[in-house]
């Protein structure tokens, strides 16, 4: 069965970044994108962007432009979302999402989360 | 960008009876190309990450139980539970797929009355 296991939380200081992983298994990885979406506490869902199944190409929300960085390692099924400049308001719980291969933004499953905390 | 507005953001539902949430887009996410509309709903319990309910506004995910139902095209759009659950207590959010960047409504908090 798809699953996607994300790295654990972290805590961060503002300007500092962090890195988040998410490890696929139980289908072809090469063949689909993965998504990253972020969700405040308490808050809605925001689209942060997303890398296409080779990992030549991204697309980024505006908002996130220059300071986000996607990227897929084929030889562990791993995708890495790296955020830079944190500040408190980028305090949320990141989830990694799958695409349908048909439908690059057709979003199908959900990793499970993982809670980014920016604090002094 | 388009803009995902749902309605109510909160509603307060009887054990059995129906439950209706209304998503309307800023502009058409219905392709003329393949007459799809591009648009889905999730469900998100406490503590969890969204489960895909209804995908092209109207097709059920497998698995999922046939009280959920989807209907609407092109910029209005309506998630339907025909018989309230006690399992059913969450916020339903729509996203539309049509364009990037990806959009999703506010949410849509379900509870019991």
């Amino acid at each position: 069965q798809v699953q996607l296991v994300q790295s654990g939380a972290e805590v961060k200081k503002p300007g500092a970044s962090v890195r988040v992983s998410c490890k696929a298994s139980g289908y072809t990885f090469s063949s689909y994108c993965m998504h990253w979406v972020r969700q405040a506490p308490g808050q809605g869902l925001e689209w942060m962007g997303m890398i296409n199944p080779s990992g030549d190409s991204t697309t980024y929300a505006q908002k996130f432009q220059g300071r986000v960085t996607m990227t897929r390692d084929t030889s562990t099924s791993t995708v890495y979302m790296e955020l830079s400049s944190l500040r408190s308001e980028d305090t949320a719980v990141y989830y990694c999402a799958r695409a349908d291969s048909g439908y690059f933004y057709l979003i199908d499953y959900w990793g499970q989360g993982t809670l980014v905390t920016v604090s002094s | 960008d388009i803009v995902m507005t749902q309605s109510p953001d909160s509603l307060a539902v009887s054990l059995g009876e129906r439950a209706t949430i209304n998503c309307k887009s800023s502009q058409s996410v219905l392709s003329s190309s393949n007459n799809k509309n591009y648009l889905t709903w999730f469900q998100q319990k406490p503590g969890q990450p969204p489960k895909v309910l209804i995908y092209w506004a109207s097709t059920r995910e497998s698995g999922v139980p046939d009280r959920f139902s989807g209907s609407g095209s092109g910029t209005d759009f309506t998630l339907t539970i025909s018989s309230l659950q006690a399992e059913d207590v969450a916020v339903y959010y729509c996203q539309q797929y049509y364009s990037t960047p990806v959009t999703f409504g506010q949410g849509t908090k379900v509870e019991i009355k």
